[in-house]
């Protein structure tokens, strides 16, 4: 069975550092990773996902197999990242596990 | 808005009530999924359909909901005889039979039975 687990339910960063989301997960299958974000009262939408390797809004995330990872990253946080972060599975037909999510402060 | 409709956006019942939500979907999207959320956790698949023809049911799907998507544009999911353990965010999501294809979320019905 696949599983995708965010160790860390609360992450917060001052404006300006770095910022990491971690991601897990296990799959016996060749994995499709993608990263949604959910800000204040808006709903779910798409970030990024693996297959593309682009850039959205500054976050990039590298697949790693061998670690069965999918982090999320970026430079340098602004206060607008401030929102849930949700790592998710596409097993077949786009069915979707998602991990339990961290919620991302970034102060002033 | 364009993106995916749901209603009613909140929903408080009486447990022991059937409650039934709707879901529409952007229009061209042949896919239709069902998820719940409840507080503190990511979103559970719960089922999903490609046109009218539901493909997969989770096994969280337990007999008291149904879900339809009759001619395979609109899809409604219906709770029978509602339980206090039912409260919780149900999320729509459609996208297109593509791989990798991006899933649109819509801003989902809250259940609360009390």
């Amino acid at each position: 069975a696949q599983r995708v687990t965010q160790p860390e339910k609360l992450l917060s960063v001052f404006k300006g550092a770095p910022v990491e989301l971690k991601c897990n997960y296990s799959y016996s299958g060749s994995p499709e990773l993608f990263w949604y974000v959910q800000y204040s009262r808006q709903r779910l939408q798409l970030l990024l996902r693996h297959i593309s390797r682009e850039s959205i809004k500054g976050f990039t995330a590298d697949l790693n197999k061998g670690e069965t990872s999918f982090h999320l990253k970026k430079p340098f946080a602004q206060e607008e990242d401030s929102a849930m972060y949700y790592c998710a599975l596409n097993t077949n037909a786009g069915k979707s596990t998602f991990g339990d999510g961290t919620t991302l402060t970034v102060k002033p | 808005d364009t993106g995916v409709s749901q209603n009613p956006r909140h929903k408080i019942t009486k447990r022991g009530q059937n409650v039934t939500f709707r879901c529409d979907p952007i229009s061209e999207h042949n896919r239709l999924y069902w998820y719940r959320q409840t507080l503190g956790q990511g979103p559970e698949f719960l089922t999903y359909f490609q046109n009218e023809a539901q493909l997969e049911k989770s096994r969280l799907l337990s007999d008291r909901f149904s879900a339809e998507r009759p001619k395979g544009s609109f899809s409604t999911l219906e709770i029978q005889r509602t339980e206090q353990g039912d409260s919780a965010m149900y999320l729509c999501a459609s996208s297109l039979v593509l791989p990798n294809d991006e899933a649109f979320f819509g801003q989902g019905t809250r259940l609360t039975v009390v």
